[in-house]
């Protein structure tokens, strides 16, 4: 199993519509879960964190699954301004290790 | 002004020059980190450092050298640049392992 995998998309959907992307990591003790956004030739900026009862920011919603070793990211009511590519981040290691950044699925939100 | 920046923002230049990228940042952070963004691959870690006495490599640390000149400045060199560093670089800062990242706007290197 790769470390961090995502499926890369792209995710084509029209505005208003619901999607979800999923994450799977390979190390199961893995500490901390990350979602970024990056737009195109922009830096990655935090989205939020995944928290393990699950968290939810306005219109995101993410989910950490520890038995199956993914974490979930669902958009509701999708903006033409959430296209973007969203990138799933695993503090895959214990002790002072840097993050692992998966190479991210792209989203596009169609009129 | 922001966190993190990055000079310069765009840079072309001759292979087998020496290029230096400069990062700055104000958020008091210890840890920072040098990364690499290309098509497709998704963003490559080239070295990072969790205080001024720390240097560690990264996945591609080949062709590149770092120095932590201080808790807040964090240069990138390519000492003699070849065509295939060609990309964009991303500087980050953070204050632990359980905590995100805090990346600056970027350099677009182009290797000529």
């Amino acid at each position: 199993r790769k470390e961090v995998e995502q499926d890369p998309g792209p995710f084509n959907v029209p505005e208003g519509a619901t999607v979800a992307f999923n994450c799977t990591y390979s190390n199961s003790a893995s500490q901390s879960f990350f979602w970024y956004r990056q737009d195109c030739r922009k830096e990655p900026k935090l989205l939020m964190s995944v928290y393990s009862s699950g968290n939810e920011d306005g219109r995101f919603t993410a989910q950490l699954n520890r038995a199956s070793q993914y974490i979930s990211l669902l958009i509701r009511d999708s903006k033409l301004s959430d296209s973007a590519t969203y990138l799933c981040v695993v503090n895959l290691r214990t002790g002072n290790t840097p993050l692992v950044f998966g190479k991210g699925t792209r989203l596009s939100v169609i009129a | 002004d922001a966190d993190v920046t990055q000079t310069p923002r765009n840079r072309i230049t001759k292979t087998g020059k020496r290029i230096m990228l400069e990062c700055s940042q104000t958020k008091g952070h210890d840890r920072m980190y040098w990364y690499r963004q290309d098509p497709g691959l998704g963003l490559r870690l080239i070295y990072y450092s969790f205080d001024v006495k720390d240097i560690n490599k990264g996945e591609i640390s080949d062709g590149y050298s770092v120095s932590r000149q201080a808790q807040a400045k964090f240069s990138l060199s390519l000492e003699s640049a070849i065509p295939n560093q060609t990309a964009l670089y991303f500087c980050a800062t953070s204050t632990g392992a359980n905590y995100g990242y805090t990346f600056g706007s970027g350099t677009r290197l182009t290797v000529v």
